[in-house]
């Protein structure tokens, strides 16, 4: 079964707008990861964000966590057309190596030119 | 240095018939995860493989096994396949010290 789920399901905006996302989750987790994933098919990894981090930046990426709400945002600024695809949260209950991963339902991105 | 690769891209089978999937590692990785991820989905996980032996099982009937080779590559098997056994198949390899990488996937699609 899927751990959480992403908000919304389908996004479009318009080129070099923001795009934020949402992700809740229903158990204790130790950290939460967030992956692209283009065309079905494989995951890129872009950010992962620990339990006791409530804010964490990686370029255009800005990702925070409430635990107490158990859910999380992804915003990705300036967007471009090459941001155009599915956004997926992830997490895991244990360290960040091999733990199996937990993932929402995902959100489409579509970024108009 | 090659990422994680997987084999074939896309398959199609009959109901019953039964499939092997492959994936080869990222190099330096020791460890293979199997995710399932169907039509409008996240993926979901299968198994994981570590040392040769199945390490950590999700919720899937035993019609799904696996191997995991000396070299860490790792096959996927699905016995008496059924139509909602299409998905996208998904590996991604690990190590104790980073995260994990994901291949493209191979596309299963049965008849």
């Amino acid at each position: 079964s899927q751990q959480g789920e992403e908000d919304p399901q389908a996004l479009s905006i318009q080129e070099g707008e923001n795009a934020t996302m949402n992700c809740s989750y229903k158990t204790s987790i130790n950290n939460l990861q967030w992956y692209r994933q283009n065309s079905g098919r494989g995951l890129v990894h872009l950010i992962l964000i620990r339990s006791n981090e409530r804010e964490k930046h990686s370029g255009r990426l800005r990702v925070t966590l409430d635990t107490s709400k158990k859910s999380s945002s992804l915003l990705i600024t300036a967007s471009r057309a090459a941001d155009t695809a599915s956004y997926f949260c992830a997490t895991t209950l244990g360290g960040f190596g091999n733990e199996k991963l937990t993932f929402g339902t995902g959100t489409r991105l579509t970024i108009i030119p | 240095d090659a990422g994680v690769t997987q084999s074939p891209t896309h398959l199609i089978k009959t109901r019953g018939q039964q499939v092997t999937l492959r994936c080869s590692p990222k190099s330096g990785h020791d460890t293979v995860s199997w995710y399932q991820q169907a039509l409008g989905q996240g993926p979901q996980f299968i198994f994981q493989y570590y040392e040769e032996e199945e390490r950590q099982r999700g919720n899937f009937p035993d019609r799904f096994s696996g191997h995991q080779f000396p070299n860490y590559s790792s096959e996927l098997n699905v016995n008496a396949l059924l139509l909602g056994d299409s998905a996208l198949y998904l590996c991604a390899s690990s190590s104790a010290e980073g995260g994990q990488f994901f291949g493209p996937g191979t596309r299963l699609t049965v008849l």
